[in-house]
């Protein structure tokens, strides 16, 4: 069974840091690009981030180019978000997605970001 | 960037009747390398997104038949042949032919 299980989510202050975990099994992560996707409260969905399967190409959304920062460890079967500078606005839940085809394959359940003071 | 456009942005359906929902691009999505990339997603109350339908028409594992998709270029359908009670929720277009965007969803519920 693939699974996808986002961790590292929570309260933190405006200007503030976290860093997300998404660990990967069921399917071959090492051969999967990965993105990050993330979700406002009632709102639709905006992808943030993409990192192919060895790390080469890395792009980032222009809301969050500067502050935020993706990885992976495919040895861990792992996916990272960095998120520095942190505003109201990146308040969300944030899926890790698995990227295949031109498509979102996999996602997890997600993991909520709150940035207030 | 990219704007993907969803018609209607809410859809009551009757149980058993057919639900059909449109996307358009603002430029053609067909990829450099002869692929259009073009998705859509359902997201159920309170559940995280799944993918129904990649490159315009197909259908993903487990997704039942009565989905289909549609379209070429900068216009794509999404049809429900028979909505069922499970089909409510929010459905989106996704491109990934120019870096990544969504449309803004369009809410299925029950009549």
């Amino acid at each position: 069974e693939v699974q996808l299980v986002e961790s590292g989510g929570g309260l933190v202050q405006p200007g503030g840091s976290l860093r997300l975990s998404c660990t990967a099994s069921g399917f071959i992560f090492s051969s999967y690009s990965m993105n990050w996707v993330r979700q406002a409260p009632g709102k639709g969905l905006e992808w943030v981030s993409y990192i192919d399967s060895s790390s080469t190409s890395i792009y980032y959304a222009d809301s969050v180019k500067g502050r935020f920062t993706i990885s992976r460890d495919n040895a861990k079967n792992s996916l990272y978000l960095q998120m520095n500078s942190l505003r109201a606005e990146d308040t969300a839940v944030y899926y890790c997605t698995a990227f295949a085809s031109g498509t979102y394959v996999y996602w997890g359940q997600g993991t909520l970001v709150t940035v207030s003071s | 960037d990219i704007v993907m456009t969803q018609t209607p942005l809410s859809s009551p359906v009757t149980l058993g009747q057919p639900a059909s929902i449109s996307c358009r691009s603002s430029q053609s999505l067909v990829h450099s390398d002869g692929n259009t990339y073009l998705s859509w997603l359902q997201q159920r109350p309170g559940q995280p997104p799944r993918l129904l339908i990649y490159k315009i028409s197909n259908r993903f594992s487990g997704v039942p038949d009565r989905f289909s998709g549609s379209g070429a270029g900068t216009d794509f359908t999404l049809k429900i042949s028979k909505v069922e009670a499970e089909d409510v929720g929010v459905y989106y277009c996704m491109q990934a032919t120019h870096f990544h965007t969504f449309g803004q969803g369009t809410k299925l519920e029950i009549k």
